[in-house]
């Protein structure tokens, strides 16, 4: 079946600095990636997407890279904001129909001014 | 705009009762699910309908009721509460547009206790 791992959290970072966020997925034929984010009490937002290898998707300064070769789509960001502090969710989903996504466990960002 | 719209925002209930979780969506999106998300794992698919007067299982119905009469609304029944049912609950709507690229939207929150 589908599945999505994860860096373990809590990142803590100080602002400006490099953010990376790892994201591994088994799934067969060619998933769409996403990349969601929960700020504090609210539901989940969309961040950022790709669907097809070597897409590129980017948003607020978020970037990831859909490697089919390695099976991952990690998150970047070159200097994290105080406001970037959220839970990240790395999802996937093959299914049209159903339209149901396959989420990872979610890694938890601390920015320190 | 008011979004994916989910109440009550918390809830305690005791082993045994039940209730339904609210939600609502003013978008006009045919898909609607409920996720539960627990710590450490994310958020897991309990219940989708592609459309009024369609619903499906997901990976973890048991437990769970579901009915979609109209477009907006897609509640949840908890039939009997169980300890294991204390999470958080997520209500998602999405369009067809994009197909499977289409982003979820996502309501905020349930935050139930079952004590």
């Amino acid at each position: 079946g589908n599945s999505v791992t994860q860096m373990e959290g809590p990142v803590t970072l100080s602002e400006e600095a490099f953010l990376t966020i790892n994201c591994t997925y088994t799934a067969t034929g060619y998933p769409s990636l996403f990349w969601y984010v929960q700020y504090p009490g609210e539901g989940l937002q969309l961040l950022l997407k790709a669907t097809k290898a070597d897409d590129k998707g980017s948003n607020k300064g978020f970037e990831a890279t859909y490697r089919k070769e390695t099976t991952s789509f990690h998150l970047e960001k070159g200097s994290v904001q105080v406001s970037d502090s959220a839970v990240y969710f790395c999802a996937l989903t093959r299914d049209t129909g159903r339209r149901a996504l396959t989420f990872g466990s979610g890694t938890r960002l601390q920015v320190q001014p | 705009n008011a979004g994916v719209t989910q109440t009550p925002k918390f809830q305690v209930l005791k082993t045994g009762q039940s209730m339904t979780l609210q939600c609502a969506q003013d978008m006009n999106h045919e898909y609607m699910s409920w996720y539960r998300q627990d710590p450490g794992m994310g958020l897991r698919l309990i219940h989708y309908s592609v459309g009024a007067g369609i619903t499906d299982q997901g990976e973890v119905p048991n437990g769970y009721n579901v009915s979609r009469s109209t477009t907006e609304d897609f509640p949840l029944r908890l039939l009997s509460a169980a300890p294991s049912q204390t999470s958080v609950y997520f209500c998602a709507s999405s369009s067809p547009a994009e197909g499977r690229a289409s982003p979820l939207h996502f309501g905020n929150g349930t935050r139930l206790t079952v004590t």
